[in-house]
């Protein structure tokens, strides 16, 4: 079983601030973690993964995420918040199929709408 | 490359009516695996289609059934139309075989039921 929570379902930053977007996960085997973003009317687009390689991943756009096993979390950061990041962001967690190629269910978090003032 | 498509883009349908949602993977993806969003929760899976067959399911209805055809695109089929079946339903692509084996999705159908 696997599951996903979303600590905050709204983050409001100032532009040139911060950001940060919490996840912690669940599952009973290693997991595989994503964070996707969706834009108003848009479809999902992967930021950045893990799979058991580096702790520390970076992603496209300046984000970055630490997995912490001991913590079972992977929050989402960013230094510097730009006005185009406003969006929802979905934390997602999934388990490598038998034969570990490819991936099953992908469990989303609720979401984390992002907004970020000028 | 087109990445994943989805059509149509908007449906209305009635209650206790059928809808057909179409899909077409990403080049080079053969798996197929369908969502369900409803407005402001996170997409729930609804199945995933690998080699024309059903490979996984999600907690949804029988309502709810798939095809995947030779082409490696899907179709999502929903019988019984209820109000509460209204959402964004996303369709995602991704390889079997490979080291990306992310998946990539279409901008979605959203289906209003009325």
């Amino acid at each position: 079983a696997q599951s996903v929570t979303q600590l905050d379902s709204h983050v409001s930053v100032s532009e040139g601030t911060p950001v940060l977007l919490r996840c912690n996960y669940s599952s009973s085997y290693s997991p595989s973690l994503f964070w996707y973003v969706q834009h108003p009317n848009k479809g999902l687009q992967l930021l950045l993964k893990y799979t058991s390689a580096a702790t520390l991943v970076k992603g496209i756009n300046g984000f970055e995420a630490e997995f912490k096993k001991s913590e079972t979390s992977f929050h989402l950061t960013k230094p510097s918040a730009h006005m185009s990041d406003a969006a929802e962001y979905f934390c997602v967690v999934t388990v490598l199929r038998y034969g570990g190629t490819s991936y099953g269910k992908l469990t989303f978090g609720q979401g984390t709408i992002l907004t970020v003032h000028p | 490359d087109a990445g994943v498509t989805q059509s149509p883009t908007h449906l209305i349908k009635t209650r206790g009516q059928q809808v057909t949602l179409r899909c077409s993977p990403k080049s080079g993806h053969d798996t197929v695996s369908w969502y369900q969003q409803a407005l402001g929760q996170g997409p729930q899976f609804i199945f995933q289609y690998y080699e024309e067959e059903e490979r996984q399911r999600g907690n949804f209805p029988d309502r709810f059934s798939g095809h995947q055809f030779p082409n490696y695109s899907s179709e999502l089929n929903v019988n019984a139309l209820l109000l509460g079946d209204s959402a964004l339903y996303l369709c995602a692509s991704s390889k079997d075989r490979g080291s990306n084996t992310e998946a990539f999705f279409g901008q979605g159908t959203r289906l209003t039921v009325v």
